[in-house]
C-alpha cells in the first residue's frame, strides 16, 4: 500500500506570492492533517480535515487555508507569503481521525520564501 | 527531549549499546502518546505508541515507558544500529477516544547519533 504522497517536494517562492501544496493520503484513510516544521518552532499543527470538512485548526493566521476533496486528497494554500513561512510542510493521514489512531506522515514539501 | 531551535539535545551511543531517549510532556490530560523517528529529508516515521492506561509497551527492539505521575515518556532502543541515527520526537494527544483526534503536540526532538 502506498504511503502518504506530497507534491511538490520542493518549492521556491518570493514574498507576496501564494502557494498550493498537495497531499494524497494512504488509500482508505479519510482524515488528513497538516503540520508545519521549522527549526525554531518544531512541528506545529495547522489543521485537520475529514469528509471534506475542517474539524480542527491550529493557531495560524487566515493566510493558511486548506481543503479536502471527495477522494480524501487534500490541498493547503498559503497566500501573501512571508519570509517566516519558509518551512517543511507535512501532511499526515489516519483512518478516521479518531483519538488514539496512528498518524502516518508524508515526506513533506520544503517551501523556501525569498 | 526538549530543546529550542537548532540546538537539539544529542545522544551519542556506540553501535550495539542500548539507547534511552527521554521526553517530558506538557498536558496532564493527554492520554495517547507516540514516538516518531525522522531521518534527514524525510517525514516523521511512526515507531510505537502507548495509551495512558499502560505504563510500558514493547515493540521490535523498542520499548516505551510512561510515567504519568511526573509526565515523563521514554523510548528505549535495544542494540542500537547506525540506521537508528535520526531525530526522535515524542508526541502527545488528548485522544478522548471516539471523538476527533484533534492535534498532536510534538516535543522539540532529540538527535540520536550512533557511532560504528
Amino acid at each position: 500500500k502506498a504511503g502518504v504522497t506530497q507534491t511538490p517536494r520542493y518549492l521556491i517562492k518570493t514574498r507576496g506570492q501564494q502557494v498550493t501544496l498537495s497531499c494524497s493520503p494512504i488509500s482508505g484513510h479519510r482524515s488528513v492533517s497538516w503540520y508545519q516544521q521549522t527549526p525554531g518552532q518544531g512541528l506545529q499543527f495547522l489543521f485537520e480535515y475529514f469528509s471534506e470538512t475542517q474539524r480542527n485548526k491550529g493557531n495560524f493566521p487566515g493566510r493558511f487555508s486548506g481543503r479536502q476533496f471527495s477522494n480524501s486528497r487534500s490541498e493547503m494554500n498559503v497566500s501573501t507569503l512571508e519570509l517566516g513561512d519558509s518551512a517543511l510542510y507535512l501532511c499526515a493521514s489516519s483512518l478516521s481521525g479518531q483519538g488514539g489512531e496512528k498518524l502516518f506522515f508524508g515526506s513533506g514539501t520544503q517551501l523556501s520564501v525569498l | 527531549g526538549e530543546s529550542v531551535g537548532l540546538h537539539l539535545p544529542t545522544l551519542s551511543v556506540q553501535e550495539g549499546d542500548n539507547s534511552i531517549i527521554n521526553c517530558a510532556y506538557s498536558n496532564s490530560a493527554s492520554d495517547y502518546f507516540i514516538w516518531y523517528k525522522q531521518e534527514s529529508g524525510k517525514g516523521p516515521q511512526f515507531i510505537i505508541d502507548i495509551r495512558s492506561n499502560m505504563d510500558k509497551r514493547q515493540g521490535q527492539r523498542v520499548t516505551v515507558l510512561l510515567n504519568k505521575t511526573v509526565k515523563h515518556l521514554s523510548l528505549q532502543i535495544a542494540a542500537t544500529q547506525p540506521g537508528d541515527s535520526a531525530v526522535y520526537f515524542c508526541a502527545e494527544n488528548f485522544a478522548h477516544y471516539g471523538g476527533s483526534q484533534g492535534n498532536l503536540i510534538f516535543g522539540k526532538g532529540t538527535k540520536l547519533s550512533v557511532k560504528p
